[in-house]
């Protein structure tokens, strides 16, 4: 993988459901993935950065692990609500760039 | 509110023309990255300065400049302006470079070329 991809591109879930997201990252010269929350009408919001193998990270309903080997990370939202509706991003970090490279972000919208 | 401020907020101009988008960082934050957010793209990763020197390039345009100053607010400079560079462009601050820096965005600036 050369470009960061996030998948599935949107997704639409009821209030209360759990859903997930995959950000996929080129695993080779890995150094950080961020993840960003970015509402409509807003600025991205920083949620994690995450760096290790293996590593798993929460902040209230959402929680993110690392796969570094393979290059993947997934996001968690558990008990989805209505304001949790926003694009969320991923970013790349390599060593041999000192540049994140964003993915496009997967498009959440949840209906109450 | 993210602490990182843009000006201006909307910015409307015509081709050929420059313009000079503005930032100021969280207080305390040295590094400032520009990004542009295009109609058709992601966020694309323009600029970072850390102290007032460049610390890394992506794909910003020769046409585009950007300058951080001693009191490390930062410019962004986009000259011959084209219809392809209608855009929101963010700027955003971190404290350092480190690897686990989080970046805190700014509101954007929409920038709009007729």
């Amino acid at each position: 993988i050369l470009n960061v991809e996030q998948s599935p591109q949107s997704l639409h879930v009821q209030e209360g459901d759990s859903t997930n997201f995959t950000c996929s990252f080129p695993s080779s010269n890995f150094y950080a993935l961020h993840w960003y929350r970015w509402e409509t009408a807003k600025s991205p919001e920083a949620l994690f950065v995450m760096t290790l193998n293996g590593d798993e990270k929460k902040k209230g309903r959402i929680s993110a692990t690392l796969n570094t080997k393979e290059g993947y990370s997934y996001l968690y939202i558990k008990g989805s609500q209505p304001e949790d509706s926003a694009t969320y991003l991923c970013a790349s970090l390599t060593y041999n760039t000192d540049k994140l490279i964003f993915g496009t972000g997967t498009r959440l919208q949840v209906f109450p | 509110d993210s602490g990182v401020t843009q000006t201006p907020k909307h910015l409307i101009t015509a081709t050929g023309q420059r313009v000079t988008l503005r930032c100021s960082p969280r207080s305390g934050d040295l590094s400032v990255y520009w990004y542009q957010q295009s109609l058709d793209q992601g966020l694309q990763f323009l600029i970072q300065y850390y102290n007032g020197e460049e610390r890394a390039k992506g794909n910003i345009l020769e046409r585009f400049s950007a300058q951080q100053f001693p009191d490390l607010h930062s410019e962004l400079n986009l000259s011959s302006l084209e219809l392809g560079d209608s855009a929101l462009y963010f700027c955003a601050s971190s404290v350092s470079v480190g690897v686990q820096e989080t970046q805190y965005f700014g509101p954007g600036t929409r920038l709009l070329v007729l």
